[in-house]
């Protein structure tokens, strides 16, 4: 069964600093995306991965995927306030988007 | 480009009811559609895909009966929660893939269903 794993699952951070979030997974795949969810509201799209070695990036955010070691990584360079959300990857094995499973999520705050 | 706008964002109903949640893809065609559900602070669980034309497929333990399905349009899927209980109670979310962009998912703003 397919496993993704978010780590960490609770971020709290001062502006200004770095991070990184992790997320694993446990078969064979080379999609995979990330999202933002603020409280109450549905997930927005920000970024797509689709090869092994990808990378994007857009603003403070940073997306790479590893497709070997079934890893991808979101980075945070100088966080800021308005960065605190939910942060989602999401691992698609079946390449349709109908199988699409979700990490659990982490939550990030960024402190003034 | 690329809106998909749910309705409801959020419906209040007796337990008994049956409540119809409307996912609409607004500037784009979409032969698939996705049903989420999502209970507070939890991840996303997909509960079933579907497709235009043809019996959506569920997720194993959804209730194909109790969710009923309907991809009329390449534009409109519906997702009907039928005689809602308490538990039923969640956040919904759809998604939409593009016919033109493959690997692209985009989600609707979700609606969030409450069972007294």
């Amino acid at each position: 069964e397919l496993k993704v794993e978010q780590n960490p699952l609770f971020l709290s951070m001062q502006e200004g600093k770095n991070y990184t979030i992790y997320c694993n997974y446990s078969t064979t795949s080379d999609r995979l995306y990330w999202y933002r969810q603020d409280p109450g509201k549905s997930l927005e799209s920000l970024f797509v991965l689709l090869s092994n070695g990808a990378v994007k990036q857009e603003g403070r955010l940073m997306a790479s995927l590893d497709t070997k070691a079934r890893l991808s990584t979101l980075h945070i360079t100088a966080a800021v306030h308005d960065l605190s959300a939910t942060y989602f990857c999401a691992v698609d094995i079946g390449g349709n988007n109908n199988d699409m499973r979700f990490g659990a999520g982490t939550r990030l705050t960024v402190k003034p | 480009g690329a809106v998909v706008s749910q309705h409801p964002s959020w419906v209040i109903c007796k337990s008994g009811t049956s409540v119809k949640i409307e996912c609409r893809s607004l500037d784009f065609q979409a032969t698939t559609m996705f049903w989420y559900r999502q209970f507070p602070k939890q991840s996303l669980m997909l509960m079933a895909t579907s497709n235009e034309g043809s019996k959506a497929t569920y997720e194993q333990g959804v209730e194909k009966d109790k969710f009923l399905i309907n991809h009329a349009s390449l534009t409109l899927s519906t997702l009907t929660v039928t005689s809602a209980h308490p538990e039923d109670s969640s956040f919904y979310i759809c998604s939409a893939r593009p016919l033109y962009k493959a690997g692209e998912l985009f989600f609707g703003e979700g609606s969030r269903l409450t069972v007294l």
